[in-house]
């Protein structure tokens, strides 16, 4: 079964602090990954996306995420986190089969002051 | 032009009315979907339309019901919901078809909040 887990619901970070959201996946073959993040009852906005080739991946609003294989993973970075960066974030793994997005649980990120 | 297009953006309906969602995308995209959210769950896939055909439909109650007139337009087409329906409903397109990764980035609408009374 193709699956996306994130395991981290909430996270709170101070601002200018570093960041990493955590992503794993499940898929025998190489995985198209993607990550979006929400506003309150807003739509999904991309921030980046993997196919293939180069394993670190820019994004945009400053974003980056490494796939790494041996893991099953695809964690979102960012170096510095601004207030405007609160959001819930969403993984999420093309799957081949619904040829559709299917999403992890998503985390919350909280920045404080 | 890369935006999809949902209205209304918030709908109030009784459990006894027909109401319908509309999504609209120009970006010649040939898929696309319903997602169904509640509050504080990821995006749930409801229908997937390809080439205005509809090929996945994940167990939904007929209550709902899609509708792909043409290539740029989808609709949701709402009756005798219940309160439990009431959500945030998505709707995405991707360029979609057999070929390679660059097909399946989907692009969202920012939804429609649906309130069931």
């Amino acid at each position: 079964a193709q699956s996306v887990t994130q395991p981290d619901i909430h996270i709170t970070v101070s601002e200018g602090a570093s960041l990493e959201l955590r992503c794993n996946y499940s898929y025998g073959a190489t995985p198209y990954l993607f990550w979006y993040v929400q506003s309150p009852g807003q739509g999904l906005q991309l921030l980046l996306k993997y196919f293939s080739g180069d394993t670190l991946v820019q994004g945009i609003k400053g974003f980056e995420a490494e796939f790494k294989r041996s893991q099953s993973s695809f964690n979102l970075r960012k170096p510095s986190v601004h207030w405007s960066d609160a959001a819930e974030y969403f993984c999420a793994l093309f799957d081949t089969g619904r040829r559709a997005l299917t999403f992890g649980s998503g985390t919350r990120l909280q920045v404080q002051p | 032009d890369t935006e999809v297009t949902q209205t209304p953006k918030h709908l109030v309906m009784g459990m006894t009315n027909k109401k319908s969602l509309k999504c609209e995308q120009h970006m010649g995209h040939r898929a696309m979907y319903w997602y169904k959210q509640k509050a504080k769950k990821p995006p749930e896939l409801m229908f997937v339309y390809s080439y205005e055909k509809l090929s996945i439909n994940e167990s939904v109650p007929s209550r709902f019901s899609p509708e792909c007139p043409n290539s740029s337009l989808l609709n949701l087409h709402l009756h005798a919901l219940q309160p439990e329906d009431s959500a945030l409903y998505l709707c995405a397109s991707s360029q979609g078809g057999g070929g390679g990764a660059g097909n399946t980035e989907a692009f969202f609408g920012q939804g429609t909040r649906l309130t069931v009374v």
